[in-house]
């Protein structure tokens, strides 16, 4: 069973809501990521933390707003989401040690629909 | 733009057959190459890496052709339990603090008949 857990699991909003998606991993990992999954599309990188500071943020919209308070969780922030926004949401971590790549390990995903 | 692209399929062999997928990528900077799983509605699994001299797992094999941006995955005596979407990955760039994005191809879907 994988070490990285999300909840919930679905989560069904309307634009104005605001909801968070949270992320944790019991592995002792040092970088956290959150993917998009869309339907016939591939999965894109949204946020990359590494020892708790971001590295990485794609190009993603302000509604979506991470946070990352120690090694061990992951937070989505989400607000005033549009219908296009609904998507498979995964967060997945892995152990950086440096110097190559290391395997990254997914949690089960968040299954979002924005009405 | 760094792409990574995957025939769809569907895939729809019986049990038993081989199967070979394709992948190619536009990024001739790419470091590493993987092969994930992905069960229905379930998240991606890492099946293997792939190494630049080809390397061998049980009944998967994957091939690298660095010069063509060509990575493929061979499955020998398919089992109904094969069937899933197999997804061609390669890391792109370096994020700092050891951290690689990955980017994914759409996947190919493999269906094993009995």
């Amino acid at each position: 069973e994988t070490g990285v857990t999300q909840t919930p699991r679905h989560l069904v909003m309307g634009m104005t809501n605001k909801k968070s998606l949270k992320c944790e991993q019991h592995l002792g990992h040092n970088a956290m990521y959150w993917y998009k999954q869309s339907a016939k599309k591939p999965l894109e990188l949204m946020f990359v933390y590494s020892l708790e500071e971001r590295v990485e943020n794609n190009s993603v919209p302000s509604r979506f707003s991470p946070e990352c308070p120690n090694s061990s969780h992951l937070f989505l922030h989400l607000h005033t989401l549009q219908p296009e926004d609904s998507a498979l949401y995964l967060c997945a971590s892995s152990q950086d040690r440096g110097g190559g790549y290391n395997e990254q390990f997914f949690g089960p995903g968040t299954r979002l629909t924005v009405l | 733009r760094k792409e990574v692209e995957q025939d769809p399929g569907p895939f729809n062999v019986p049990e038993g057959a081989t199967v070979a997928f394709n992948c190619t990528y536009s990024n001739s900077a790419s470091q590493s190459f993987f092969w994930y799983r992905q069960d229905c509605r379930k998240e991606p699994k890492l099946l293997m890496s792939v190494y630049s001299s080809g390397n061998e797992d049980g009944r998967f094999t994957a091939q690298l052709n660095r010069a063509s941006q060509y990575i493929s995955l061979l499955i020998r005596d398919s089992k109904l339990s094969d069937s899933a979407t197999y997804l061609c990955v390669v890391t792109d760039a370096y994020s700092g603090a050891g951290s690689y994005q990955l980017t994914f191809g759409k996947g190919t879907k493999l269906s094993v008949i009995p």
